[in-house]
C-alpha cells in the first residue's frame, strides 16, 4: 500500500521557522511530483508548491516564495517542507500528498498525507 | 486567494441528486486544464474524488460524476448518502503566474 507518513504536529514561536517532513513507502519516490498544500483552521485548501524528488526542481506559490524551500532525501524517501519566519496566519494543517504527473501528465494529488499541525504562538 | 469559484454550501435529502459547481477563467479551467475532485471528511485529510474532470480512482462509487465546459465544471452527487456529508473542492492548474496549482474555495455538503 502506498503511504505518506508526516511527521508530528508542532509549536512555534512567531519569527521561528518549521521543518515538516513526510515519508513516503509503497511505491518509487522518485516517479512522482511531491506537493505540499496547507488548511487554515476552518479554511479551505491552499496550494504551497511541489518537489520533483527526482531532480530536486522546485516550483513555490508566490506568496512563498523567499519563505518556503522544499527538498528531499531519496535515500530514506521522504520530502521535506520548510518555512520561515512563521506568522500566526501560519498556523494550519499542512499536508504532503503525491502527483502522478510524470505518470499520467494530469496534475492532481492521488494519495495525501494525514497532515502536521503547526502552531504559531507566542 | 482561491481562483476557482465553488458555492459555500448545498444540501439534499438522501436519495436525491445534488450539484456543485467550480468556475474559473481563461488562465485555467477556461485555457483547457484538467479539473478534478477532492472530499474531505471532517477532520480527515482531503482525498481523491474525481481526476480529469470524470475519472473515478479505484474505489470511489459511481454515484459521484464529473463534467467541464468552458470555464467552468461541474461534480454531480447521485444517491445522495449520509456518508456523502463532507466537504468538496476542485482544483485545477493555472497558467496565469508560475505554473500554480490552484483550488476551490471549497463546498459543504450537508445531507437532511
Amino acid at each position: 500500500h502506498v503511504h505518506l507518513v508526516q511527521s508530528g504536529a508542532e509549536v512555534k514561536k512567531p519569527g521561528a521557522s518549521v521543518k515538516v517532513s513526510c515519508k513516503a513507502s509503497g511505491y518509487t519516490f522518485t516517479g512522482y511530483y511531491m506537493h505540499w498544500v496547507r488548511q487554515a483552521p476552518g479554511q479551505g485548501l491552499e496550494w504551497m508548491g511541489w518537489i520533483n524528488p527526482n531532480s530536486g526542481g522546485t516550483n513555490y506559490a508566490q506568496k512563498f516564495q523567499g519563505r518556503v524551500t522544499m527538498t528531499r532525501d531519496t535515500s530514506i524517501s521522504t520530502a521535506y517542507m520548510d518555512l520561515s519566519r512563521l506568522t500566526s496566519d501560519d498556523t494550519a494543517i499542512y499536508y504532503c500528498a503525491r502527483d502522478p504527473y510524470l505518470l499520467t501528465g494530469f496534475n492532481y494529488m492521488d494519495v495525501w498525507g494525514k497532515g502536521t499541525t503547526v502552531a504559531v504562538s507566542s | 486567494q482561491s481562483v476557482l469559484t465553488q458555492p459555500p454550501s448545498v444540501s439534499g435529502a438522501p436519495g436525491q441528486r445534488v450539484t456543485i459547481s467550480c468556475t474559473g477563467s481563461s488562465s485555467n479551467i477556461g485555457a483547457g486544464y484538467d479539473v478534478h475532485w477532492y472530499q474531505q471528511l471532517p477532520g480527515t485529510a482531503p482525498r481523491l474524488l474525481l481526476y480529469a474532470n470524470s475519472n473515478r480512482p479505484s474505489g470511489v462509487p459511481d454515484r459521484f460524476s464529473g463534467s467541464k465546459s468552458g470555464t467552468s465544471a461541474s461534480l454531480a452527487i447521485t444517491g445522495l448518502q449520509a456518508e456523502d456529508e463532507a466537504d468538496y473542492y476542485c482544483q485545477s492548474y493555472d497558467s496565469s503566474l508560475s505554473g500554480l496549482y490552484v483550488f476551490g474555495t471549497g463546498t459543504k455538503v450537508t445531507v437532511l
